[in-house]
């Protein structure tokens, strides 16, 4: 089993549409999540990262961390073809920095 | 501030050959890090190193040396390259916890 989770997708919503986004982890240990976005034959860019359950808001961004069921989602609300990416959930591993990346989900928004 | 740079942004080996990925970061981070990407396999770490002199492996380690002379550089060394290392390479530097990556450099080992 990875450690970390990811349906691959591709997902694809029209304009405007709700986005949900979701990984699954399975080392219990003191960790931060993070998620990444990645256009198309770019680096990764950082987009939110959290430590405590619950959820963190950032413009039409939310994240979310259930510790008790180790699933961790992002939300996109009204989302734009400008979000059409692939999307990476993270976690830390212990505490020298490193990150354990998901699959990643590719999302496309439809105009 | 640049960021992270990472030279060249692509590049064509024969097998066997060796070559020398560079990254920098402007940044003063402590933490940097290689990573790979394949389809369908996401980010894999190879390298990384927690501040100049330190180095350590991640998942991928074979194939691949880095050093850490700087904390500004932390390039990466492929001995003797093989098809099986045809990929999409970033380099990354930390803030507490959050990484910031290069623009990658694409690898194709013919």
């Amino acid at each position: 089993q990875k450690e970390v989770e990811q349906d691959p997708g591709p997902l694809s919503v029209p304009e405007g549409a709700i986005v949900s986004l979701n990984c699954t982890y399975s080392n219990s240990a003191f960790q931060y999540f993070m998620w990444y976005r990645q256009y198309s034959r770019k680096g990764p860019e950082l987009l939110m990262y959290t430590y405590s359950s619950g959820n963190k808001e950032d413009g039409r961004f939310t994240a979310q961390v259930d510790k008790s069921s180790k699933y961790i989602s992002l939300f996109i609300r009204d989302s734009q073809p400008s979000d059409s990416a692939t999307y990476l959930c993270a976690r830390t591993s212990g505490n020298t920095g490193k990150l354990i990346f998901g699959q990643g989900t590719t999302l496309q928004v439809k105009p | 501030n640049a960021g992270v740079t990472q030279t060249p942004k692509f590049q064509v080996l024969k097998t066997g050959q060796s070559m020398t990925l560079q990254c920098a970061q402007d940044m003063n981070h402590e933490y940097m890090s290689w990573y790979r990407q394949d389809p369908g396999m996401g980010l894999r770490l190879i390298h990384y190193s927690v501040g100049a002199g330190i180095t350590d492996q991640g998942e991928v380690p074979n194939g691949y040396n880095v050093s850490r002379s700087t904390t500004e550089d932390f390039p990466l060394r492929l001995l003797s390259a093989a098809p099986s290392q045809t990929s999409v390479y970033f380099c990354a530097s930390s803030f507490k916890r959050a990484q910031y990556f290069g623009p990658g450099t694409r690898l194709l080992v013919l």
